[in-house]
Order: structure tokens, then C-alpha cells, then sequence
């Protein structure tokens, strides 16, 4: 069964509030990966965490990756309406080899 | 350009008959992998391939068949075995699969997608 899960499935914000999403593996994860799918379109990857406790940022995006190695979180400062769209986080459970996706969380930005 | 190229884009099919899904990437991509996406829900992966004439069954493989004879293609077939096959279809590559964990080896890229409707 799935073991990455996602919350909230959904959020639906008006433009300038701030946006987060979780993401919670029943399993240690060896890194965490958080991908981008518009509507209509398909993933696109955006950053991969490995370290205990990891902040990395990219403008107004900020991913973190607990220190269990078990969660993660996307959190977005002043939403626009480009960032619309699907978050996926992806990791990679002990003793396998491919990603397993979370559930996501759909993102709507009203302006 | 390198990428990854699915084909067909749209597809309808009716029950009982067998489809083929195509994938090829240009990418020099030694693992590559199908998952299935169902509205308002998550990616969940069918098969994967690490390596040329190699491949492993994900969480949802009953019902679908693939082959990896080539290192740049990975079709996926739909059998009649799949009771509910109408699905978005995504195909991805990455350098390999996953081994070097502090590495974006494992850095999945996407083809665009191939939707199937069952009619």
C-alpha cells in the first residue's frame, strides 16, 4: 500500500497568502524529492533533500526534511498564480529501488 | 534536445483488446519506469528497468507487460488482464536507480504523458 503520504490533499488560497504541504513516509527515507505537475502537464522536479534536518530554499520555496528522515515539508511564501498546480513528494523507502509518490497536494491560487 | 518522447498522446481502446504504450528517451538514461495516475490521485509505479534486458514489477503490475530491449526504450503493453486500464500513463528516466542516494542520479524526468480511455 502507499506508503508516502500527503497532506492536505487539497488548498485553495488567495494570491499573497502563504502555502505549506507535509509530507509523512511510514519508513525511513534515503532522500526526499518534491516534483511540480501543472494542470494538464506532467511532473517536474524541483529539489532533492538527503541530510537529516536539511532547509534548502529556492526563492520564495522552502523544503525541509525532518530529522527522522521520515517527513517533509514545501512551503511557499506569497503565493502567485503561477504557482497553481499539483506537489508531489517522492522518496525512496529502505530496500527499494524506485521512488514512491506521495498522494500530492493540489494547489489553487485565486486572484 | 534531449528528452523523453510517449506515444501515442490520446488512445482509445475497447474491451478485451490489448495496447501498446511507447516511451524513448534520448537521454543516455540507464533506468527508466512507468507509473499510473488516476484523477485527484498520486503517481503509482507499474514497472521499472534499471538496466537493458532487466526490469521488476512495482506495486500495481498485474495486468500490464513490458520490455527493455533497448536502453532508449521501454514500452509498456496493456493487457485485457487490466480490469480498469483508463488512466493517464507516465513514463520517466533517470541516470540510474537510485543507488547513489547523495547524487541526483536518481532525479526522475517525465514524458508528457499518455492517456487511455477504455470505452
Amino acid at each position: 500500500g502507499q506508503q508516502v503520504m500527503q497532506i492536505p490533499q487539497y488548498q485553495h488560497v488567495q494570491e499573497g497568502e502563504d502555502f505549506t504541504t507535509y509530507c509523512n513516509s511510514s519508513t525511513t527515507l534515503s532522500n526526499i524529492q518534491w516534483y511540480k505537475q501543472r494542470p494538464g502537464g506532467h511532473p517536474v522536479f524541483l529539489i532533492q533533500l538527503v541530510k537529516s534536518g536539511e532547509v534548502k530554499k529556492q526563492k520564495r520555496l522552502t523544503f525541509q526534511f525532518g530529522e527522522a528522515k521520515k517527513n517533509s515539508s514545501l512551503h511557499i511564501t506569497a503565493t502567485q498564480t503561477t504557482d497553481v498546480g499539483t506537489y508531489f513528494c517522492a522518496g525512496r523507502p529502505a530496500g527499494r529501488r524506485a521512488l514512491t509518490f506521495g498522494s500530492g497536494t493540489r494547489l489553487q491560487v485565486q486572484p | 534536445d534531449g528528452g523523453i518522447t510517449q506515444s501515442p498522446k490520446y488512445l482509445f481502446r475497447k474491451e478485451g483488446q490489448n495496447v501498446t504504450l511507447s516511451c524513448e528517451q534520448n537521454l543516455n538514461h540507464d533506468a527508466m519506469y512507468w507509473y499510473r495516475q488516476d484523477p485527484g490521485q498520486g503517481l503509482r509505479l507499474i514497472y521499472y528497468s534499471q538496466i537493458v534486458n532487466d526490469f521488476q514489477k512495482g506495486d500495481i503490475a498485474e495486468g500490464y507487460s513490458v520490455s527493455r530491449e533497448k536502453k532508449e526504450s521501454f514500452p509498456l503493453t496493456v493487457t485485457s488482464a487490466q480490469k480498469n486500464p483508463t488512466a493517464f500513463y507516465l513514463c520517466a528516466s533517470s541516470f540510474d536507480a537510485g543507488i547513489h542516494r547523495t547524487s541526483g542520479a536518481n532525479v526522475l524526468t517525465f514524458g508528457a504523458g499518455s492517456r487511455l480511455t477504455v470505452l
